[in-house]
Order: structure tokens, then C-alpha cells, then sequence
């Protein structure tokens, strides 16, 4: 039973253009979401998270957007730079002590 | 402030074997979660630990086990190894577990021969 899915296993933009991951979810409990980068050989780090309550947060270059309706939560890196090349993960949390991940979206940013 | 800390980073086992992995978490942070991750399968939850005390328990077999001791350091052991078990195994930690954010370390990878 996979709750957090992300479809695309893979995404290709040129340097410079806007890049969207997407993710969607089936728990409508879930209440705080997250993203996460990770480059081979290293742990997941965070990049940016959005609480149920709103529908947009923003860090520099990063923006997630939330659509509850929908169950659906987006990523978008503008502008992407190859050093963003790397696997995106969104993660839920439903307040359980336990955070979900999807199978994540390896990005890769054409110079 | 020293980040999450794994070791060992790589270990080759074979069939049958048991091995046990150790996470030092963020000093301060109480709650500490392991994950497995496989191609294709992304980070799947194995158990979270906050005050010695496990939470919260994801849907593996009982060979694969855990605890948490009272500075916060976590291990986990997999008994009884099988092919399968070849991944890469994270360890996080968090304040509490319940806000915020998971900082993760830098994995555990496992091969089983």
C-alpha cells in the first residue's frame, strides 16, 4: 500500500528552465509534508516542507505547492542548476512518529 | 553541532548471518528512525525509537529488530540474513518525532552474498 506515490522515476530539464516534481498521496490525514534531495552515496537532506494549513511555502529557488483536494503536493526548482542533479523524495507525516516517503524522481539538469 | 553518524558505512554478510548497525543521533534529538532503501522501492519505514522506547513499527519481519539505549544511540539487527536484505540503511533523527524535519545520516550500505 503504497500512501505516497511519485510517478515519474525520472525527469530531464535543461539548466536555466523550471523543474516540477510531483507527488501524490491517498492518507487525508496526513499534515506535514516534506522533500528531500539525496546524491549518491549520501543521506537524504531537506529541502523544504509545507504543513496542511497552507498551500504554498517558498526557500530561495524551491517552492512547494499543496493541493489537498487533489492529494497532490509539487516541487518546483527555479531556475534549476546542474548541481540539483540528484534523487527527490516527498515524504508525509500523519503525526504517527512516522514519515513516508515516495519512491522517488531522479532529476537530472542538462547543462 | 555533528550531524547523524552510521557505521559501520559498508559490510558484506552472507546468508544466514546477523548484523547490527549503530546510529549516533544529533546531540539533543530524542527520536530516532531507520529506513530501508532499495531501487525502486524508495525509503521504506523500519521502526522509530524516542526515550529507549519504540513508537512506531513499519511492516518488516520480526527478523529485523531494534533499540534505543538512554544517550539517544540506536541499533538495529537483522537476524537470519537473506539475499533480499541488501540495501542501503538510514538512520534519522528528530527533536521529538513529531515536528520538523528528519535529519539523516549517511547510510549503512549492506551487501548479502
Amino acid at each position: 500500500d503504497q500512501q505516497v506515490k511519485q510517478n515519474s522515476p525520472s525527469l530531464s530539464v535543461q539548466e536555466g528552465r523550471i523543474s516540477i516534481l510531483n507527488c501524490d498521496y491517498t492518507n487525508s490525514m496526513f499534515d506535514y509534508f516534506l522533500w528531500y534531495k539525496k546524491y549518491p552515496a549520501e543521506g537524504p537532506t531537506f529541502l523544504i516542507s509545507i504543513s496542511s494549513i497552507k498551500d504554498k511555502n517558498e526557500d530561495g529557488r524551491f517552492t512547494v505547492f499543496l493541493n489537498k483536494s487533489a492529494k497532490h503536493l509539487s516541487l518546483h526548482i527555479v531556475p534549476s542548476q546542474p548541481g540539483d542533479s540528484a534523487v527527490y523524495f516527498c515524504a508525509a507525516k500523519s503525526g504517527t512518529y512516522k514519515y513516508i516517503f515516495g519512491t522517488g524522481t531522479r532529476l537530472k539538469v542538462l547543462a | 553541532k555533528a550531524g547523524v553518524t552510521q557505521t559501520p558505512r559498508y559490510l558484506i554478510k552472507t546468508r544466514g548471518q546477523q548484523v547490527t548497525l549503530s546510529c549516533s543521533p544529533i546531540s539533543g534529538h530524542r527520536s530516532v528512525s531507520w529506513y530501508q532503501q532499495t531501487p525502486g522501492q524508495g525509503l521504506q519505514f523500519l521502526f522509530e525509537y524516542f526515550s529507549e522506547t519504540q513508537r512506531n513499527k513499519g511492516n518488516f519481519p520480526g527478523r529485523f529488530s531494534g533499540r534505543q539505549f538512554s544517550n539517544s544511540r540506536s541499533e538495529m539487527n537483522v537476524s537470519t540474513l537473506e539475499l533480499g536484505d541488501s540495501a542501503l540503511y538510514l538512520c534519522a533523527s528528530s527533536l521529538d518525532g513529531l515536528t520538523g524535519e528528519l535529519f539523516f545520516g549517511e547510510g549503512s550500505r549492506l551487501t548479502v552474498l
